[in-house]
């Protein structure tokens, strides 16, 4: 059973370029949330699909955008890109949850991309 | 491989002795918190969860601690190995399901053989 999957590994793009990066979800689950990971830093929000749609999104500007496949495959999107935006991208898969307090909030977090801007 | 933090905290303990990692949250409203660990070019990996209705979780080798008074959580590894040499971050959330996770700064634990 192959966990979440990352595509790239590495990139590096030139400052104003676009880049998408693609995410595969565990199998079975069916929500993707994507972070971005600057150096030292812990992981941080981006978005969430769930059904083909963005249902969640964090304090990000408008250049970065996503999809969501009927596989429930993912893309991340970032437009014009800048300096700052170099970071590790990550992936995460889950399920919904059945609610209550007993659940575990099962979330698989792919390798990440490397996305170096020059 | 790549490396996920230049200037976190570092813990430093040696092999056999028990590590505590020490996180504070920031929601008072979060009720839910895990730890997780990041090994150099991997992504995070889940460690153990604790919810709020609780104040410690054991599972194999690790505790979490939870006090909602100060906010604050803590990770206690047993017998730490080698292997256990990584960044841990406490991530919280609020409710059950798929809300966006909040992630602390992390810490580096290094383990000397």
């Amino acid at each position: 059973d192959a966990g979440v999957t990352q595509s790239p590994t590495h990139l590096i793009k030139t400052r104003g370029q676009q880049v998408t990066l693609r995410c595969s979800p565990k199998s079975g689950h069916d929500t993707v949330s994507w972070y971005q990971q600057a150096l030292g830093q812990g992981p941080q929000f981006i978005f969430q699909y769930y059904e083909e749609e963005e249902r969640q999104r964090g304090n990000f500007p408008d250049r970065f955008s996503g999809h969501q496949f009927p596989n429930y495959s993912s893309e991340l999107n970032v437009n014009a890109l800048l300096l700052g935006d170099s970071a590790l991208y990550l992936c995460a898969s889950s399920t919904p949850g059945q609610g209550g307090l007993a659940d575990t909030y099962e979330q698989y977090f792919g390798p990440g991309t490397r996305l170096t801007v020059t | 491989g790549e490396s996920v933090g230049l200037h976190l905290p570092t813990l430093s303990v040696q092999e056999g002795d028990n590590s505590i990692i020490n996180c504070a949250y920031s929601n008072s409203a979060s009720d839910y918190f895990i730890w997780y660990k990041q090994e150099s070019g991997k992504g995070p990996q889940f460690i153990i969860d604790i919810r709020s209705n609780m104040d410690k979780r054991q599972g194999q080798r690790v505790t979490v601690l939870l006090n909602k008074t100060v906010k604050h959580l803590s990770l206690q590894i047993a017998a730490t190995q080698p292997g256990d040499s990584a960044v841990y971050f406490c991530a919280e959330t609020i409710g059950s399901g798929n809300t966006p996770l909040v992630f602390g700064k992390g810490t580096r634990l290094s383990v000397i053989a």
